[in-house]
């Protein structure tokens, strides 16, 4: 089975800091994902990467950015971190186009 | 834009009873459908998925149906117990797009 891990399950930073958000895939998946979870709000998608140092934004890209250097490893970047980014971060892959995605366990970020 | 309809938000049902959760989708081209099982603190989970080319799928208490004319689709759980309480969310995407759509999750409450 394919394994996401995402470096922390909950983090807390000040306004105005810079944040890293660490996912490490075990499979050789191309696709991998960042979406945060708000209530009432679903999954909203962030950015996503089809390959190393490509990527693409989503939905609610303003404020974040990503970094993809290696095929394994999908960063998310929030530059200046504001209180309305406080939610639940996930990080998903898969294997390509019309598959499930396999998720990681989430950040709880909350910033303050 | 592309959209996921998602109901009900919130179901109660008694232990060993049925529960149903719909979902309607905006995009026509819409060919893959899947179903998330999200449990306390842990990311969403994939149960069964379906793609446009069959109308049901069937795994264990679990079943998909499809109606691509009418544009929506349900999960059935039967037989139920306390450990399908969690909160489920349906998908849809289509072909030469890597994102999906979600819909904003039913909270699903199994009651001994």
């Amino acid at each position: 089975d394919v394994k996401v891990t995402q470096s922390s399950r909950y983090l807390v930073k000040r306004t105005g800091e810079k944040v890293f958000l660490e996912c490490v895939q075990d499979m050789d998946h191309e696709n991998m994902f960042w979406y945060r979870q708000d209530p009432g709000l679903g999954l909203r998608l962030i950015y996503f990467s089809y390959d190393v140092k490509m990527k693409e934004k989503g939905d609610i890209p303003e404020g974040y950015s990503v970094s993809r250097e290696k095929k394994e490893r999908f960063s998310l970047i929030l530059e200046s971190a504001s209180t309305n980014q406080t939610s639940m971060y996930l990080c998903a892959t898969r294997v390509g186009a019309n598959y499930g995605y396999t998720f990681g366990s989430g950040t709880r970020l909350t910033i303050v | 834009g592309e959209n996921v309809e998602q109901h009900p938000s919130t179901l109660s049902v008694q232990e060993g009873d049925s529960a149903v959760i719909k979902c309607t989708y905006s995009d026509s081209a819409s060919n893959y459908f899947p179903w998330y099982k999200q449990e306390l603190g842990k990311g969403p989970q994939l149960i069964i998925d379906i793609r446009s080319n069959v109308g049901e799928k069937k795994d264990q208490r679990i079943a998909v149906t499809l109606n691509k004319t009418a544009k929506h689709f349900s999960l059935h759980i039967t037989e139920t117990q306390p450990e399908d309480s969690a909160v489920y969310f349906c998908a849809a995407s289509g072909p030469g797009t890597y994102k999906y759509i979600f819909g904003t999750g039913t909270r699903l409450k199994v009651l001994a």
